[in-house]
């Protein structure tokens, strides 16, 4: 364990349903993330959460939504996704200093593989 | 926009010999570079990083050099062992920047 905690770990669902992925830290970490992992591509940053403040990735479809009820949980809702959003979904979360303006690593979670039939 | 280059995209070594993977990055402003290591069925975890006031930093087997005038970076791995087998990433990120960038990773092998 890593430290974050992704549920669950394997997904299949059909393009009309509706599902949420759950991640959870308790690292005292300020800031949460939502990759997509798709096989070889780079990492996509698809949302940020930070100190209450939410970044998102503008081609993200709105199929994806996410919610950050507190620095702790974080959610990624989908609904009506197409087989192109198969994939490996990651949530990590770090350290932000911002008035030191220094980054740090993330503790990524071991995500959850998700595909759309 | 800001990119990161990784190359190889994959790296075939004997176990006891050295691994080195490159990356280069785009924003000159970057000033955070760290490294994961990513083994099948799990998440990316970092393994090194290193600062831009830092040119070189080292961690038992695994070193990274950065080269700030070249917009350089470079993991080594030296007496490579089977357990290195993994996908390593390098990524960028600027102070106070919400976004790291992500080479597209290298699949290292080391064959026993």
């Amino acid at each position: 364990e890593t430290g974050v905690t992704q549920t669950p770990r394997h997904l299949v669902m059909g393009m009309t349903n509706k599902k949420s992925l759950k991640c959870e830290q308790h690292l005292g970490h300020n800031a949460m993330y939502w990759y997509k992992q798709s096989a070889k591509k780079p990492l996509e940053l698809m949302f940020v959460y930070s100190l209450e403040e939410r970044v998102e990735n503008n081609s993200v479809p709105s199929r994806f939504s996410p919610e950050c009820p507190n620095s702790s949980h974080l959610f990624l809702h989908l609904h009506t996704l197409q087989p192109e959003d198969s994939a490996l979904y990651l949530c990590a979360s770090s350290l932000r200093d911002w008035q030191g303006g220094a980054n740090y690593g993330y503790t990524f979670g071991s995500g959850t593989r998700l595909t759309v039939v | 926009g800001e990119n990161v280059e990784q190359h190889p995209s994959t790296l075939s070594v004997q176990e006891g010999d050295s691994a080195v993977i490159k990356c280069t990055y785009s924003d000159s402003a970057s000033n955070y570079f760290p490294w994961y290591k990513q083994e099948l069925g799990k998440g990316p975890q970092l393994i090194i990083d290193i600062r831009s006031n830092v040119g070189e930093k080292k961690d038992q087997r695994i070193a990274v050099t950065l080269n700030k005038t070249a917009k350089h970076f470079s993991l080594h791995i030296t007496e490579t062992q089977p357990e290195d087998s993994a996908v390593y990433f390098c990524a960028a990120s600027r102070g106070r920047g919400l976004k790291t960038i992500f080479g597209a990773g290298t699949r290292l092998f080391v064959k026993a």
